[in-house]
């Protein structure tokens, strides 16, 4: 069975600071994507992943795999408030198993 | 661009009642998942759709069940809800034919169970 867990579980942000979450899961698979979710809302798709070594970015925002060591990153940089938000990782092709998230907060 | 519509998007329902929420996916889209969202945690996903045929299943209780029709839309029925159905319930779609199957997520629908 996939297991796909995130740390950490809560990330308290100082605008302006670099902070890096992960994400580790437990078997091979050929796509890993990153989502953030705001309260009550949908699921917003950033970064899919498809093969080792990937590397997308999209402004303050950059994410990364590691196809061999089962493991994916998502690397913030300076942080601003509008970052605020659950960030989850999920592994699959057709059915997703996500990570447990990371609830973001950043504060002035 | 079309996203996936869900309806309805907020629905109340007493113990033991029944439930019914829909989906409509993106246009073209053929595969069609549902997902479950309870506060505070990841979402689990319950059931897919490949055209018209169920091609996954996961965590989905013996009360509910779910179709997709010739139209592509889906529907998941709940019956003899439960306080413990109450949750975020999501759909979404893919075009599994290209084998290109990011999956867009709909606004999905809150279901409270009182």
């Amino acid at each position: 069975e996939l297991k796909v867990e995130q740390n950490p579980l809560f990330l308290s942000m100082q605008e302006g600071k670099n902070y890096t979450i992960y994400c580790n899961y437990s078997t091979t698979s050929d796509r890993l994507y990153w989502y953030r979710q705001d309260p009550g809302k949908s699921l917003e798709s950033l970064f899919v992943l498809l093969s080792n070594g990937a590397v997308k970015q999209e402004g303050r925002l950059m994410a990364s795999l590691d196809t061999k060591a089962r493991l994916s990153t998502l690397h913030i940089t300076a942080a601003v408030h509008d970052l605020s938000a659950t960030y989850f990782c999920a592994v699959g092709s057709n059915k997703l198993t996500f990570g447990g998230g990371t609830r973001v907060l950043v504060k002035p | 661009a079309a996203g996936v519509i869900q309806s309805p998007r907020h629905l109340i329902k007493e113990k033991r009642e029944t439930a019914t929420l829909k989906c409509y996916p993106i246009p073209r889209h053929d595969t069609v998942y549902w997902y479950q969202q309870g506060p505070g945690q990841d979402p689990q996903f319950l059931i897919s759709f490949y055209e018209k045929m169920q091609s996954d299943k996961g965590s989905i209780p013996d009360r509910f069940s779910a179709q997709q029709f010739s139209d592509y839309h889906s529907e998941l029925n709940m019956s003899s809800l439960e306080l413990g159905d109450s949750a975020l319930y999501f759909c979404a779609s893919s075009d599994g034919g290209t084998g290109a199957s990011e999956q867009y997520f709909g606004p999905g629908t809150r279901l409270t169970v009182t």
